[in-house]
């Protein structure tokens, strides 16, 4: 079965340090994934996606992911977290011809002034 | 393009009144979604249209939910009775295909009942 696993709960940086998010997937296939942010009463918002190519893409707000196969992983990174960045973040994975996520359980960032 | 538009953007109501959430998906897009949110469960699918036909359901929680979508510029979410227990915020999303299953998802409804 699919399963995405997002093993931090909360993570908390200061401004202007670099970020990294972890997003684990369990699926037999090459998968769609996904990364939203949800900023607090606000719904989500696509960040980045990866279903092909290049193992690393570019999102926007300067985020960037990497697909590793090996790891079956999907992590976010920012080299330098703003304080607008503090939000949830959702890793997604889609099976390709399928439209159903399997969301993680979300990361949680608070960034410090 | 104004985007997945969910209507009421709040609703409180008390246990056991029937409450109905709307969204209206983007124009052009043949595949709509229903999500729940809450802190113990996180995002849960509910169920899921395609070209305004139900696909999967499975997430449903029980007969008390109900879901229809009459065209391909509104669906309905319907809880009849509602309970303390449904209270969470609810997003719709739609996608099209070609999109890569990219969502797009509206700004939610937050539900309370007492």
């Amino acid at each position: 079965a699919q399963s995405v696993t997002q093993p931090d709960i909360h993570i908390t940086v200061s401004e202007g340090a670099s970020l990294e998010l972890r997003c684990n997937y369990s699926y037999g296939a090459t998968p769609y994934l996904f990364w939203y942010v949800q900023s607090p009463g606000q719904g989500l918002q696509l960040l980045l996606k990866y279903f092909s190519g290049d193992t690393l893409v570019q999102g926007i707000k300067g985020f960037e992911a990497e697909f590793k196969r090996s790891q079956s992983s999907f992590n976010l990174r920012k080299p330098s977290v703003h304080w607008s960045d503090a939000a949830e973040y959702f890793c997604a994975v889609a099976s390709s011809g399928t439209y159903k996520y399997i969301f993680g359980t979300g990361t949680r960032l608070k960034v410090l002034a | 393009d104004a985007g997945v538009i969910q209507s009421p953007r709040h609703e409180v109501t008390e246990m056991g009144q029937e409450v109905t959430l709307r969204c209206k998906p983007i124009s052009g897009h043949d595949y709509l979604f229903w999500y729940r949110q809450t802190m113990m469960r996180g995002l849960e699918l509910l169920i899921y249209f395609n070209n305004n036909v139900p696909i999967d359901d499975s997430g449903m929680p029980e007969d008390r939910f109900s879901a229809k979508m009459p065209n391909a510029s509104f669906s309905t979410l319907k809880i009849q009775p509602s309970e303390p227990r449904d209270s969470a915020v609810y997003f719709c999303a739609s996608s099209y295909r070609g999109s890569y299953n990219e969502q797009f998802f509206g700004p939610g409804t937050r539900l309370t009942v007492l």
